[in-house]
């Protein structure tokens, strides 16, 4: 089944702690994005990335950091200067042509312990 | 100039109801504009699109009804079901730049 796979569903960070999302896509797509959704604020765009190697910050990327060595993956870190991490986290892929329509992942929710 | 506002917040209607959900913008370089529907714990996924050239689509019970003058769209679902319950999302993009989405609109419909 091709898809947008996101690990873990459920992630805990500690106080001062880095922590990783992980996001796989085998839909052979350029673009990968990762959105975080508050409940009642939407999707907010936090990084975006339209070529392996190359990323661009989005609305909201202090706090976070990405990485696109692969075509199928783009990790997102949750580093410790995010205070107010706990929110649900999505990834998202398109391809060429049909920018536009993006592709879920299932969403991680990370929480602070 | 980027934002979609979209409203309510909030919807609840008895089945076969027609919820009817507004969303408008003020960025004229949008030129397309889908709406996605997501169920609780899981990610968006596409409902249905329109690109200005139409003033509505329609696919099974969703439509979309767009006015380019008033800079505002809405999607109407037919024949609402229980099913249906899901929080929608408005969203728009001027061409093949990254979406701007609304802040969503949780649905209930009851039995």
């Amino acid at each position: 089944d091709g898809g947008i796979t996101q690990s873990p569903k459920y992630l805990f960070r500690k106080e001062g702690q880095n922590v990783t999302l992980s996001c796989e896509q085998n839909l052979n797509h350029d673009a990968m994005y990762w959105y975080r959704q508050d409940p009642g604020q939407g999707l907010r765009l936090i990084y975006y990335s339209q070529i392996v190697n190359d990323f661009q910050k989005g609305d909201i990327a202090e706090g976070y950091s990405v990485s696109r060595e692969k075509k199928e993956s783009f990790p997102l870190t949750v580093t410790s200067a995010q205070k107010n991490p706990t929110a649900f986290y999505l990834c998202a892929s398109s391809s060429p042509g049909q920018g536009e329509k993006l592709f879920f992942g299932s969403g991680t929710q990370l929480s602070v312990l | 100039q980027q934002q979609v506002k979209q409203s309510p917040q909030s919807l609840i209607v008895q089945k076969g109801g027609i919820p009817i959900i507004n969303c408008a913008y003020e960025n004229t370089a949008f030129d397309y504009f889908p709406w996605y529907q997501q169920f609780p714990g899981k990610g968006p996924a596409l409902l249905i699109a329109i690109r200005p050239d139409v003033s509505e689509k329609k696919e099974g019970r969703f439509t979309i009804s767009f006015n380019k003058s008033a800079k505002q769209f809405s999607l109407h679902i037919m024949d609402s079901q229980p099913g249906d319950s899901a929080t929608y999302f408005c969203a728009a993009s001027p061409g093949s730049e990254k979406l701007v989405f609304g802040k969503g609109t949780k649905l209930t419909v009851n039995p």
